[in-house]
């Protein structure tokens, strides 16, 4: 098993706050992507990684590939309560399986 | 567009039962995959597909079966249901074994 640590497991932040959320690992991945899960629903992908030192932006979201490629993060800017939910981070495919995080779930608040 | 699609969307079970949840994806994508989601925990897979009469083993296969015989359907079997399987399972596929595309989930409970 490899395991991925997210955090901080929870966050709580007002609108208009930047954040930034950290997936770690001691394992070596080929790509990481990132997940952003409702309530009641599946997953979503936002963005996948693959390059060491990698920065990806979708609109006030960045992501970043750490450089040994064992960690990233994401940052949003000015969040908006449209952000609420559980963020994931998977790393893989090793063998075709890929690791998730437990995640941190992020509550906005108007 | 469909998706990944999950039935039933609940259930629950008596310790012991039987039952299959299904998934079917309309995206003609070679690579399935089931995972439970359990508080905390993050989503662990428990079998994958690479194809249509491929099936290997994830890291929590206990207690599960599967099986591939079409691209669209790949069934989850748990037989002699236990506590210890209450849980969220998704179901996901992908094009490329890389971009993964889950479905709604089916919350499970066995009492």
């Amino acid at each position: 098993t490899q395991l991925l640590e997210q955090s901080p497991q929870f966050l709580s932040i007002q609108e208009g706050e930047n954040l930034t959320v950290y997936c770690n690992s001691s394992s070596v991945f080929s790509s990481l992507q990132w997940y952003r899960q409702e309530p009641g629903e599946g997953p979503v992908l936002l963005v996948t990684v693959v390059t060491g030192g990698e920065v990806k932006k979708l609109k006030r979201l960045t992501f970043q590939f750490g450089d040994a490629r064992k960690d990233s993060s994401l940052h949003i800017t000015a969040a908006q309560p449209g952000d609420t939910g559980l963020y994931l981070c998977a790393g893989g495919p090793s063998g075709n399986q890929f690791y998730f995080g437990t995640g941190t779930s992020l509550t906005v608040i108007p | 567009n469909a998706g990944v699609t999950q039935t039933p969307k609940f259930r629950i079970l008596k310790i012991g039962q039987s039952m299959t949840l299904q998934c079917t994806q309309d995206m003609n994508h070679n690579y399935m995959y089931w995972y439970r989601q359990d508080p905390g925990m993050g989503l662990k897979l428990i079998y994958y597909s690479v194809g249509a009469g491929i099936t290997d083993k994830g890291e929590v296969p206990n207690g599960y079966n599967v099986s591939r015989s079409t691209t669209e359907d790949f069934p989850l079997r748990l037989e002699l249901a236990a506590p210890s399987q209450t849980s969220v399972y998704f179901c996901a596929s992908s094009s490329n074994g890389l971009e993964q595309y889950f479905g709604p989930g089916t919350r499970l409970t066995v009492t």
